[in-house]
């Protein structure tokens, strides 16, 4: 079947400029997670949602990066004026049951590099 | 401060099996461990979990020490297709939504 899918794979931003990221996740998962992954680091996580509800952002690094699942499916990872700092893959995860459960199923991420 | 210690990289030969170590010392009684991997350009992928028996499944086993505070994470016959980094996780309960993964182990499996 469909896993997590992510677009777009690749994205190349000058400094300053705004991003968005998408994640569709498994249909029917009721959770949704992002990570951050710099390059020979392991993923970090950065936001939880719960269907439409974001439940936990304690892991976004600033006010620049924000995210969204308004209607409890698709979610958009957005990231304000992009800094270096910000290049990095993103990961999106999901998983049926209403918090991690037994196991969180990846896309294959989407890969940021700002100039 | 970080739950879980593993070696930065091992090899191992095709065929053969790979036993993949990691300390948690300081793992509490309610916290299970979870054994992810990540081959190279896709995101991790789950493998196994254990809170205190060994387990068994398709893609691994998992031995976990009497008083928990160490594993292996076995591939009984690694295949080019198993090089990939590999993240020993320690998380609260199977609800615990938060998956902190740490360096791992990066896997090269030769021919």
């Amino acid at each position: 079947g469909a896993g997590v899918s992510q677009s777009p794979r690749y994205k190349v931003a000058k400094r300053g400029q705004d991003v968005a990221l998408r994640c569709d996740p498994i249909s029917g998962h009721v959770s949704l997670f992002w990570y951050q992954q710099a390059l020979g680091q392991g993923p970090e996580f950065l936001t939880y949602f719960q269907n439409e509800a974001q439940l936990d952002k304690s892991g976004l690094p600033s006010d620049r990066f924000f995210a969204e699942r308004p209607e409890g499916s698709v979610s958009t990872l957005k990231i304000q004026r992009t800094q270096q700092e910000d290049s990095a893959v993103y990961l999106c995860a999901s998983s049926p049951r209403t918090s991690g459960g037994k196991t969180q199923y990846f896309g294959p991420g989407t890969r940021l590099l700002v100039l | 401060d970080a739950k879980t210690t593993q070696p930065p990289s091992m090899d191992c030969a095709e065929g053969r099996a790979a036993n993949l170590p990691c300390n948690h010392s300081t793992i509490s009684g309610n916290e299970y461990v979870y054994w992810y991997r990540q081959i190279h350009s896709q995101g991790p992928q789950y493998i196994i979990h254990g809170l205190k028996n060994n387990e068994t499944n398709e893609m691994a086993s998992l031995i976990i020490t009497e008083d928990r505070k160490s594993s292996t994470l076995i591939l009984p016959h690694a295949t080019l297709r198993d090089t990939a980094v590999y993240y020993c996780i320690v998380r609260v309960a199977q609800d615990d939504y938060k998956l902190s993964f740490g360096a791992g182990t990066t896997v090269t499996v030769r021919a």
